[in-house]
């Protein structure tokens, strides 16, 4: 049974780079055709879809951040990983990994404050 | 962007009663639809896909129904622990949307 948890810093600063890690457990990622994916919550908001990877290393984002996003793979690992640059307190909010669309990590906090 | 208007954003009532959310989408979706349940501090847990396909373990008192751009989803029978916020979600293109979410409050 895969399960997915979320992993980094909970406090980064204004115009930092925001880094987290989604650690797969139970099946290998090299072995899913699937795609893997970043989703968050900002207070007071829904869920935003950021984008997703597949195991071989392509990518696609939401046009609404895609300046900003970065989503890598390293299959040796079983890890999946979002970089967001620039961030501002809009950027606050749970990060979730997913294997969409039955498979979600708890979530994890991350506030943008300095 | 498919655009995803959910409705109602919130709603309250009581155990044992029945309620009904709305998700219209801005273009066909061809059923390719989710509902997902949200609970502060859990993973979101997918309820039912395709529209109207209950996942395994889901009880049978949620339902979902509807194609092309209107779809509705159902909670009959409502418990206690159905206390949560539910989402639609598109995936008949990417980027994936969803809906603004219904906080539902079981009284």
């Amino acid at each position: 049974q895969v399960q997915l948890q979320e992993s980094g810093p909970g406090l980064v600063k204004p115009s930092q780079t925001l880094s987290l890690t989604c650690t797969v457990s139970g099946g290998s990622i090299a072995s899913f055709t699937h795609y893997w994916s970043w989703i968050r919550q900002r207070p007071g908001k829904g869920l935003e879809w950021i984008g997703c990877v597949f195991s071989r290393g392509d990518a696609y984002y939401n046009p609404s951040l895609e300046s900003r996003v970065t989503i890598s793979v390293d299959t040796s690992k079983n890890q999946f990983y979002l970089e967001m640059s620039a961030v501002t307190a809009a950027d606050t909010g749970i990060y979730y990994c997913a294997k969409e669309p039955d498979v979600w990590g708890r979530g994890t906090l991350v506030t943008v404050s300095s | 962007d498919i655009q995803m208007t959910q409705s109602p954003s919130s709603l309250s009532a009581s155990v044992g009663g029945r309620v009904t959310i709305t998700c219209q989408a801005s273009q066909d979706i061809n059923n390719y639809l989710n509902w997902f349940q949200l609970k502060p501090g859990r993973a979101p847990k997918l309820l039912i896909s395709d529209a109207s396909h209950l996942e395994p373990g889901v009880p049978s008192r949620f339902s979902g129904s509807g194609s092309g751009t209107h779809f509705t989803f159902t909670i009959s029978g409502l418990q206690p622990e159905d206390t949560a916020t539910y989402f639609c979600q598109q995936y008949e293109n990417l980027p994936r949307t969803f809906g603004q979410g219904t906080r539902l409050e079981i009284k």
